[in-house]
């Protein structure tokens, strides 16, 4: 069954902490993104992956962190820097090349720091 | 430059309704225009997308309506029924670079029983 997929769905975590979300793809694409979701904001980029050991910050890279060790991998680290971290987060993931340009989404991770 | 400007942010339709959300956008690079559809809790799924060489496309109950010259797109669900209410997203994209999306803010649609 191909697809992405995010865990945990729900996410607790206290103020100060740093905390690591999961995004795995067995579609066989080669770029994956994190988007951050708050209402009423849509979805912000937060970082993205064209190619594996490369990654590009989006527009609120700040307090975020990732790595793309493995093609299949995308996971997103919230830092205790980011400010205002609770919000739903949706990994995606694409080619890179060819006529086909759509985003496949993942489930998302809902993220609450108190 | 960058942004996509979606309206209306909210949208209450009968059953049975048409329901139409409006994307504008500015920088005229843009080549891929999707649509998301989302429920509550669950991520984006790709409803309907166009690329600027075609006016509008059909599949089902939902168009989009392209007008090039005016940079806006439109998403048109007819016979909309309760269980298209979701949060339906615009977005779009320079295919010849990163395929990065820039997204509309949303739509909230409530189709009514």
């Amino acid at each position: 069954d191909g697809g992405i997929t995010q865990s945990p769905k729900y996410l607790f975590r206290k103020e100060g902490q740093n905390v690591t979300l999961s995004c795995e793809q067995n579609l066989n694409h080669d770029a994956m993104y994190w988007y951050r979701q708050d209402p009423g904001q849509g979805l912000r980029l937060i970082y993205y992956s064209q190619i594996v050991n490369d990654f590009q910050k989006g527009d609120i890279a700040e307090g975020y962190s990732v790595s793309r060790e493995k093609k299949e991998s995308f996971p997103l680290t919230v830092t205790s820097a980011q400010k205002n971290p609770t919000a739903f987060y949706l990994c995606a993931s694409s080619f890179r090349t060819g006529a086909s340009y759509e985003q496949y989404f993942g489930p998302g991770t809902r993220l609450t720091v108190t | 430059q960058q942004q996509v400007k979606q309206s209306p942010q909210s949208l209450i339709v009968q059953k049975g309704g048409i329901s139409i959300i409006n994307c504008a956008y500015e920088n005229t690079a843009f080549d891929y225009f999707p649509w998301y559809q989302q429920f509550p809790g669950k991520g984006p799924a790709l409803l309907i997308a166009i690329r600027p060489d075609v006016s509008e496309k059909k599949e089902g109950r939902f168009t989009i309506s392209f007008n090039k010259s005016a940079k806006q797109f439109s998403l048109h669900i007819m016979d909309s029924q309760p269980g298209d209410s979701a949060t339906y997203f615009c977005a779009a994209s320079v295919t010849s670079g990163t395929y990065k999306y820039i997204f509309g803010t949303g739509t909230r649609l409530k189709v009514l029983a």
